[in-house]
């Protein structure tokens, strides 16, 4: 079983839809969370990062932690045409020394 | 600009043939790290350094090397290549721990080996 566990979807919805992008771990450890959006033919960017449980909000993006349920999430408010990426989750324990474990990716597509 | 910058951009090369791929940072990054990214099992890390001369294996090291001799570079060495190491690799960088608050990264380097 991985480690992490992300849905790779695709994803497609409409200009103007509420994404929903969801990730599941196992190791109890974690505790600092970021999502990252990765363009075609480019590296990562990170987009947002948590530390522990709780939600964090910037601009149209949301990601919530809930360590209980192993369990984080980013929202994506009112999404646009330029939203289209793959989004990918990662985590890591306080004593990784530098190790993120990722996730696999959600690729999404939002049409106009 | 503050970026990482990792080349070549793509390369096509033969099993066994001795190849690096550099990286480096102009954002005087103390911690640096490579990673390949393959098809379903997302970024997975090969090496990482925290600083100067200080390096140490990730998760999947086996067939590379790396070294860390200035602050600013991060070469990734492919000593005998095989067709398994065909993937894509980015370097990373950041001031604190990456780990704690993200990496920078570089635009990737397509390797295929054949």
């Amino acid at each position: 079983q991985k480690e992490v566990e992300q849905d790779p979807g695709p994803l497609s919805v409409p200009e103007g839809a509420i994404v929903s992008l969801n990730c599941t771990y196992s190791n109890s450890a974690f505790q600092y969370f970021m999502w990252y959006r990765q363009y075609s033919r480019k590296g990562p960017e990170l987009l947002m990062y948590t530390y522990s449980s709780g939600n964090k909000e910037d601009g149209r993006f949301t990601a919530q932690v809930d360590k209980s349920s192993k369990y984080i999430s980013l929202f994506i408010r009112d999404s646009q045409p330029s939203d289209s990426a793959t989004y990918l989750c990662a985590m890591s324990e306080l004593s990784s020394y530098g190790k993120l474990t990722f996730g696999q990716g959600t690729i999404l597509t939002v049409h106009p | 600009e503050a970026q990482v910058t990792q080349n070549p951009r793509y390369l096509i090369t033969v099993t066994g043939k001795k190849l690096t791929v550099t990286c480096s940072q102009n954002m005087n990054h103390e911690y640096m790290s490579w990673y390949r990214q393959d098809p379903g099992l997302g970024l997975r890390q090969i090496y990482y350094s925290m600083n100067v001369e200080v390096t140490d294996k990730g998760d999947v090291p086996e067939g590379y090397k790396v070294s860390r001799k200035e602050k600013r570079n991060f070469p990734l060495i492919l000593e005998s290549p095989s067709p398994n190491q065909t993937s894509l690799y980015f370097c990373a960088s950041s001031s604190i721990p990456g780990h704690l608050y993200g990496y920078t990264f570089g635009s990737g380097t397509r390797l295929t080996v054949v």
